[in-house]
């Protein structure tokens, strides 16, 4: 069974600019979650989505949204890119909420 | 709020030895905890889980220790070998809540010397 895969990888962007980013769960598997991870910070929670609707969201400002689709693939988007958005982006998805949560490789977004 | 916590952030170890690494929690009513495994420029990997109906389960070359009484999880890794060499991260499941439903801690890196 495939794993977690997540589009683009890398990502180079400029300040002001917005920027979505694409993960594709595990068949079979309906719960998505998605975490922002800086040296700084360490993984911090964004938003999970369930059955196409966010579940639960962190303490993100509003310019940090995201989506699912009927097939469970998710999007996240960032809007009005700053220079401290720089972060690996991870994606995770679990068969229910409450249950193991397996991530992708990540994109990595670099802010200039 | 309720948090997971390590007690070392670095670890460095001989290839073949034992390696212990320590988690701490502080939400008594955590029912199941997770441990991760990054290597550097990898998303976390799920290592092994347990359950808090138990106090040790085993996997291949780990063994998870949980002990509620001091509120304190283990990952105890048996001839540890370079591939090891990664950052360790222990997350307690969490019913909602802000932080989402895994709770991580900021992790543990561990190196093995060859």
């Amino acid at each position: 069974k495939a794993g977690v895969t997540q589009t683009p990888r890398y990502l180079i962007k400029t300040r002001g600019q917005q920027v979505t980013l694409s993960c594709s769960p595990i068949s079979g598997h309906r719960s998505v979650s998605w975490y922002q991870q800086t040296p700084g910070q360490g993984l911090q929670f964004l938003f999970e989505y369930f059955s196409e609707t966010q579940r639960n969201k962190g303490n993100f400002p509003g310019r940090f949204s995201g989506r699912q689709f009927s097939n469970s693939r998710s999007e996240m988007n960032v809007s009005t890119l700053e220079l401290g958005d720089s972060a690996l982006y991870l994606c995770a998805s679990s068969v229910d909420r409450w249950e193991t949560q397996y991530f992708g490789p990540g994109t990595r977004l670099l802010v200039l | 709020g309720e948090s997971v916590g390590l007690h070392l952030p670095t670890l460095s170890v001989q290839e073949g030895d034992n390696s212990i690494i320590n988690c701490a929690y502080s939400n008594s009513a955590s029912d199941y905890f997770i441990w991760y495994k990054q290597e550097s420029g990898k998303g976390p990997q799920f290592i092994i889980d347990i359950r808090s109906n138990m106090d040790k389960r085993q996997g291949q070359r780990v063994t998870v220790l949980l002990n509620k009484t001091v509120k304190h999880l283990s990952l105890q890794i048996a001839a540890t070998q370079p591939g090891d060499s990664a950052v360790y991260f222990c997350a307690e499941l969490n019913y909602g809540g802000s932080q989402g439903n895994l709770i991580f801690g900021k992790g543990t890196k561990l190196s093995v010397k060859p």
